[in-house]
């Protein structure tokens, strides 16, 4: 399992964009890289997901550097409604010819007036 | 399509009473899991399964059954509920894919579960 790493805590304010780094030093070869948001007393939902370089769509862009060891989500001039805990995950744990995903402890990004 | 949905939204328990938490996702996902979220914490899988008749274990299965007899639905029963497992616990499903990052987990609302 490529173990990640990512900020336990992050502020803004509206309007600002922001970056979230989640460190993945082991990463494998075939390993994708998704984010999810989760609001407050909700199930987490998929933001975007990327293999290397930069993918962007209508919520965020994913930025993936050429060693794949590292990568920023990043979020435009966010609102306050951005205001979420954001996961970083990272390929699956092989196990017995099967896999499982687990989750690491997100980044809680709050947005302030 | 419903996607996935999760009963009760709401229970509370007594110390040593078993319950089950239902799962249910209409996209025909093989795959499916269960996990726990304690406050201010992140996600804890505790089963899950690869297919109908196929179940494995998370990172914190004690104290948690699962079966999955169809690919709808993905039970989890409590057999005898300790204030440890006080928490919401979410079902996901995703299509049965490569293991390698691919597939997106589809979440259910949660189930938030208090045990006095």
């Amino acid at each position: 399992l490529a173990k990640t790493t990512q900020p336990i805590s992050m502020d803004s304010y509206e309007g600002q964009e922001v970056n979230i780094t989640c460190s993945h030093n082991n990463i494998a070869t075939n390993d994708y890289i998704t984010w999810y948001q989760q609001f407050p007393s909700q199930g987490p939902r998929f933001i975007i997901q990327g293999y290397k370089t930069k993918v962007t769509n209508e919520v965020a862009s994913l930025f993936i550097p050429a060693d794949r060891k590292s990568s920023t989500l990043s979020l435009p001039r966010v609102s306050l409604s951005d205001t979420a805990v954001y996961y970083c995950l990272v390929g699956a744990v092989h196990t017995s010819g099967t896999y499982k995903y687990i989750f690491g402890t997100g980044t809680r990004l709050k947005v302030l007036a | 399509n419903a996607g996935v949905t999760q009963t009760p939204k709401f229970q509370v328990l007594k110390t040593g009473q078993s319950m089950t938490l239902q799962c249910a996702q209409d996209m025909n996902h093989e795959y499916m899991s269960w996990y726990r979220q304690d406050p201010g914490m992140g996600l804890r899988l505790i089963h899950y399964s690869v297919g109908a008749g196929i179940t494995d274990q998370g990172e914190v299965p004690n104290g948690y059954n699962v079966s999955r007899s169809t690919t709808e639905d993905f039970p989890l029963r409590l057999l005898s509920a300790a204030p440890s497992q006080t928490s919401v616990y979410f079902c996901a499903s995703s299509y049965q894919g490569s293991g390698w990052g691919t597939d997106t987990q589809y979440f259910g609302p949660g189930t938030r579960l208090t045990v006095l």
